[in-house]
């Protein structure tokens, strides 16, 4: 079956520009994560969503990061006015969160700010 | 927070080799995972282990939640398996908490 998918797999911005990540969740999963991967913080947690619930946000560095998640399926991850801190390999995960909580990571969005 | 401690950092071996990859953490935790990130940067998922020992091909792996710790297993190691493995933990639904990883080289 298909994984999960991540969009675009590479971005270039300019600092200071808005950019918008894409996820797409294996079919079903209702649990869905966002991490990133830098040289200097290796993997760390953004946020988190469940179901109906109230995302779990206490992983986001800044107001300027943001999520949401539309009808328990695709999620976007925006980042306003990008630094080059921001750099980093973005990367969602799911999980069915039935029979354990074993989670399944996309290929990653590799984000590059100039 | 829950802290995790992977070692060795970096590990070079012959092809052919066996290897054992260590993770440790500081809580208890009822979910512990093993990844092999590819050159590519693909997380691979290869065990979902929070207690037990399982084998899959090559691999094994054991976690003793009791001891707070886990190893990874390589036998007959191939060039194949080079890369970053990963173990994460964490409990009930939350986030994973990523070691640093051990970074692995299997020379031809």
């Amino acid at each position: 079956g298909a994984g999960v998918s991540q969009s675009p797999s590479n971005k270039v911005t300019e600092k200071g520009k808005d950019v918008e990540l894409r996820c797409d969740p294996i079919s079903g999963h209702t649990a869905l994560y966002w991490y990133r991967q830098s040289l200097g913080q290796g993997l760390e947690f953004l946020i988190y969503f469940q179901g109906n619930s109230a995302p779990d946000k206490s992983g986001l560095p800044s107001d300027r990061f943001s999520a949401e998640r539309t009808g328990g399926s695709v999620s976007t991850l925006t980042i306003q006015r990008t630094q080059q801190e921001d750099s980093a390999v973005y990367l969602c995960a799911s999980s069915p969160q039935r029979e354990g909580n074993e989670q399944f990571f996309g290929p990653g969005t590799r984000l590059t700010v100039l | 927070g829950i802290q995790v401690e992977q070692s060795p950092p970096d590990l070079i071996l012959q092809e052919g080799a066996n290897s054992t990859l260590r993770c440790n953490f500081s809580d208890s935790v009822n979910n512990l995972q093993w990844f092999h990130q590819n050159p590519w940067g693909q997380l691979i998922n290869l065990f979902y282990i929070p207690s037990g020992t399982k084998q899959n091909g090559r691999l094994s792996a054991t976690t003793v939640a009791t001891e707070r710790y886990s190893l990874l297993y390589i036998s007959s190691s191939q060039t194949t398996d080079s890369g970053v493995y990963f173990c994460a933990v964490g409990r009930g639904s939350e986030k994973l908490v990523f070691g640093k990883g051990t970074k692995l080289t299997v020379n031809p």
